[in-house]
């Protein structure tokens, strides 16, 4: 499996900019690049997710490097409620997601 | 649509003891995932199923545990007998499209065996 490296954890004041990075230097042609967040005492929530592209959505930006190699999420404006983990996560069609560790994000009012 | 729907949300039972989780994924999903979280070993998958049918039960630890899927609206997951270190949180997972899209999470099923 192609795997993921983020750091264990990462600090952002509320209302800045937060940009959160992931390398994936081993990653194949046919690999999407996921993005889930896990709240406190929640289940995992998709983020965001892309193949080659940069993507924005409501809830954030993937960045994604030109060789594929590594990406970011951006989180334009971080709020307290966006504390959570955070994983990047490579798929390929037919297969299952599997959840590393993860970044810890703290949100400092 | 309501989501995925998991129950029990919390189970305590007494080592020994079987437990049956359930879960109900997204109308029009053809996939389902079973996870398990702990402090220790963090969010790992136990099985995958595709058109109700098995794909990937690698992640299953041992005979004690086993799911199915006898139809695209239902699946449990059993442990038999249940022990203190399947204490965890287990989520359920359905997506329409594995691997390349989102993947929605029911709110998971605490298991406290004592």
């Amino acid at each position: 499996d192609a795997k993921t490296t983020q750091p264990n954890s990462m600090e952002s004041n509320e209302e800045e900019p937060v940009h959160l990075p992931c390398n994936h230097s081993t990653i194949s042609g046919t690999d999407y690049i996921h993005w889930y967040r896990q709240l406190p005492s929640q289940g995992p929530e998709y983020v965001i997710h892309g193949l080659t592209s940069n993507v924005n959505n409501r809830m954030a930006s993937l960045a994604i490097a030109e060789d594929r190699k590594s990406s970011t999420l951006i989180l334009h404006r971080a709020t307290l409620r966006d504390a959570a983990v955070y994983y990047c996560i490579l798929g390929q069609a037919g297969t299952a997601l599997i959840f590393g560790k993860g970044t810890t994000l703290s949100v400092s009012s | 649509d309501a989501g995925v729907i998991q129950s029990p949300r919390h189970e305590v039972t007494e080592m020994g003891q079987e437990v049956t989780l359930r879960c109900k994924p997204i109308s029009g999903h053809n996939s389902l995932f079973w996870y398990r979280q702990t402090m220790m070993r963090g969010l790992e998958l136990l099985i995958y199923f595709n058109n109700n049918v098995p794909i990937d039960d690698s992640g299953m630890p041992e005979d004690r545990f086993s799911a199915k899927m006898p139809n695209a609206s239902f699946s449990t997951l059993k442990i038999q007998p249940s022990e203190p270190r399947d204490s965890a949180v287990y989520f359920c997972a359905s997506t329409q499209r594995p691997g390349t899209g989102e993947l929605f999470f029911g709110e998971g099923s605490r298991l406290t065996v004592l």
